[in-house]
């Protein structure tokens, strides 16, 4: 089956701690993103790649980093410069310049 | 840049009711508008989406309008059943582009 995984679906981490999420797809996608979701918002922007090993800033890209060394791949680190990082993490993928966008099942993300 | 607004932010309806969702956007270059539903701990899925250059589409109960000059589209489902109880996002893109406007999503509930 085609789609987008993401693991790990819950992830618990420690004030001061890096953590990488990650975002596989099989869908041959060249372009991929990464949303940030908070209760009752709508889905932020954090970073997006239309090809391998190029990668843009998106909205909210402060304390976070990504890399796409894969087409398959692009995970995303949560650094400890994040302030506030507990939160639901998408992933998506598109074929560029066409806008539908297929999103994985989200990670969610606590900070203890 | 776009900014997309949405209202309601939560919506209660009786089964068999009508539900209806608007959203409002800012730039006129934005030509392809999706809704996706997000059901609780899981990624948002595409439902349905319209371009520019219809003022409306429907897929069995569910329907979208777009109205170019007032910048607004909405989404319409009619008999409704308690399966349709989720959280819908509307979006605003460019489709040559892969920069997606969210809104802040409506909770709609379907009670039996």
């Amino acid at each position: 089956d085609g789609g987008i995984t993401q693991s790990p679906k819950y992830l618990f981490r420690k004030e001061g701690q890096n953590v990488t999420l990650s975002c596989e797809q099989n869908l041959n996608h060249d372009a991929m993103y990464w949303y940030r979701q908070d209760p009752g918002q709508g889905l932020r922007l954090i970073y997006y790649s239309q090809i391998v090993n190029d990668f843009q800033k998106g909205d909210i890209a402060e304390g976070y980093s990504v890399s796409r060394e894969k087409k398959e791949s692009f995970p995303l680190t949560v650094t400890s410069a994040q302030k506030n990082p507990t939160a639901f993490y998408l992933c998506a993928s598109s074929i560029p310049y066409l806008a539908e966008q297929f999103f994985g099942p989200g990670t969610r993300l606590t900070v203890l | 840049g776009e900014n997309v607004e949405q209202h309601p932010s939560t919506l209660s309806v009786q089964e068999g009711d009508s539900a209806v969702i608007k959203c409002t956007y800012s730039d006129s270059a934005s030509n392809y508008f999706p809704w996706y539903k997000q059901e609780l701990g899981k990624g948002p899925q595409l439902i349905i989406d319209i371009r520019s250059n219809v003022g409306e589409k429907k897929d069995q109960r569910i329907a979208v309008t777009l109205n170019k000059t007032a910048k607004h589209f909405s989404l319409h489902i009619t008999e409704t059943q308690p399966e349709d109880s989720a959280v819908y996002f509307c979006a605003a893109a460019q489709y040559n582009n892969n920069d997606m406007r969210f809104g802040a999503g409506t909770r709609l509930t379907v009670k039996p």
